[in-house]
């Protein structure tokens, strides 16, 4: 089976500093993992995917992720805090190699200080 | 326009009614998902279409049904709502393993 575990269930950080949302997962397969940001009211969108190929992966937003296997981590991080960042993040991994299922984490909301 | 639509955003039900919640989606992707989430849960796996012809229970199917109308359509129905199905449902299509959602509908089950 797959799963994974946010291990903040909420982050708060003041505008200008750095952010990191933290993921661990397990997985019996090399597993593809991703980061989906929901803001309030609205549904998800992909901020970055790692499928097999480069171990640091850069999304949209200035958001990056490394896939660290020996650690089974995949780490979310972005260098400095906008204040549109605010909102819910769920790291993802795919839960079989082929039916296409995913697996959610429960959720960080990151909170944006001014 | 958005890709994937849902409706209604938003309902209000009572406790044993019959309610159906509508996917479209313009991508063309044959695969489509129902979720729910739940606050401090995720979104969890209600259930999943490969194609017409091709609908598969999620983790969490009991209480629910659906019906994939074509390849553009998705629609999932609680038989007797209950006040436990109270959440946030998503549609969402993919090629591959990325999924792209809809808006969401807020069920609220009185």
């Amino acid at each position: 089976a797959q799963s994974v575990t946010q291990l903040d269930s909420h982050v708060s950080v003041s505008e200008g500093t750095p952010v990191l949302l933290r993921c661990n997962y397990s997985s019996s397969y090399s597993p593809s993992l991703f980061w989906y940001v929901q803001h309030p009211n609205k549904g998800l969108q992909l901020l970055l995917k790692y499928t097999s190929a480069a171990t640091l992966v850069k999304g949209i937003n200035g958001f990056e992720a490394e896939f660290k296997k020996s650690e089974t981590s995949f780490h979310l991080t972005k260098p400095s805090a906008h204040m549109s960042d605010a909102a819910e993040y769920f790291c993802v991994v795919s839960a079989s190699t082929n039916d296409y299922k995913l697996s959610f984490g429960a959720g960080t909301t990151v909170t944006v200080r001014a | 326009d958005a890709d994937v639509t849902q409706t209604p955003r938003n309902r209000i039900t009572k406790t044993g009614k019959r309610i159906m919640l509508e996917c479209s989606q313009t991508k063309g992707h044959d695969r489509m998902y129902w979720y729910r989430q739940d606050p401090g849960l995720g979104l969890r796996l209600i259930y999943y279409s490969f194609d017409v012809k091709d609908i598969n229970k999620g983790e969490i199917s009991d209480g629910y049904s659906v019906s994939r109308q074509a390849q553009a359509k998705f629609s999932l129905s609680l038989e007797s709502a209950i006040p436990n199905q109270t959440a946030l449902y998503f549609c969402a299509t993919s090629v591959g393993y990325e999924q792209y959602f809809g808006p969401g509908t807020r069920l609220t089950v009185t």
